[in-house]
C-alpha cells in the first residue's frame, strides 16, 4: 500500500459543476496537506495549503482535512474549462521534509 | 516574477552521456528540493538542501546522481552515464513558509 492514494481518473465534468477530488493516506504523522495543480508539461502550482485538520477556502476552492479518517478533499465550485489539469495532493510530516505526492487526478471541464 | 527557474527546459541526450541541470530558487528561500516525475505519477523526492548543506537523499538517488548547492544559492543536479530509465521530468522546488514548496517549470530529460 502506498502512503498516499489518489484515484487517477480521468474525471470529466461540464462547466459550472462542483468537482470533488480526494486522497487517502496511511501515515498518521502527516500534518501538512497541500493541493497542487499541474498543466500538461508544466511544473506543479501550489493551490491550497492546510495544517492539521479543518477546512480552508480560497475563492472557488475549498480544502478539507479529516485526520481521523486519513482523508483529504479539494472542492472546486463553478468549474471552468481553465480548471482542466491534473490535481496532485501532497503531504508531509513536518516542515523541511520531502512532500509525499499522490499520483494525481486528471480533470477535464467541458464548455 | 521571481519564481523558481530551471534550465534547460528540455534535454535530449544519448545513453551513457552526462547531463547537468540548474535550478535557481526564490531568492529568500533557504530550502531547495529536487524531485523526479514520470508520466502518470506524482513527483518523487530525490534530495534536499538547507542553504549549502545537503541534508537528505532518497534511495532513488543512485551513485550516478549528484547534486550541489554552492554558496546556498542556485543548485545543480548531475546525472552521469545516463540510462533510458532516467527519462523523466526533473523538478526543483524552494520552500517558503512551513512545508509550502513552490516548483519550477521542470527540465524534461529524454535519454535515447
Amino acid at each position: 500500500q502506498k502512503e498516499v492514494e489518489q484515484d487517477p481518473g480521468p474525471l470529466s465534468v461540464p462547466e459550472g459543476a462542483i468537482v470533488s477530488l480526494n486522497c487517502t493516506y496511511s501515515n498518521s504523522a502527516f500534518q501538512y496537506f497541500m493541493w497542487y495543480r499541474q498543466y500538461s508539461r508544466k511544473g506543479p502550482e501550489l493551490l491550497m495549503y492546510t495544517y492539521s485538520s479543518g477546512n480552508k477556502e480560497d475563492g472557488r476552492f475549498t480544502a478539507q482535512v479529516d485526520k481521523s479518517s486519513k482523508y483529504i478533499s479539494l472542492f472546486i465550485r463553478d468549474s471552468q474549462p481553465s480548471d482542466s489539469a491534473t490535481y496532485l495532493c501532497a503531504m508531509s510530516e513536518q516542515a523541511g521534509t520531502a512532500l509525499i505526492f499522490g499520483k494525481g487526478t486528471t480533470l477535464s471541464v467541458s464548455s | 516574477d521571481t519564481g523558481v527557474s530551471q534550465d534547460p527546459r528540455h534535454k535530449i541526450t544519448k545513453r551513457g552521456q552526462n547531463v547537468t541541470f540548474r535550478c535557481d530558487p526564490i531568492s529568500e528561500h533557504n530550502r531547495l528540493y529536487w524531485y523526479r516525475q514520470t508520466l502518470g505519477q506524482g513527483p518523487e523526492f530525490l534530495t534536499y538542501f538547507q542553504n549549502e548543506a545537503q541534508l537528505e537523499k532518497s534511495r532513488l538517488l543512485s551513485d550516478r546522481f549528484s547534486a550541489e548547492r554552492p554558496k546556498g544559492s542556485f543548485s545543480t543536479l548531475e546525472i552521469q552515464r545516463t540510462e533510458q530509465g532516467d527519462s523523466a521530468m526533473y523538478l526543483c522546488a524552494s520552500e517558503g513558509g512551513p512545508a509550502t514548496q513552490y516548483f519550477g517549470p521542470g527540465t524534461r530529460l529524454t535519454v535515447l
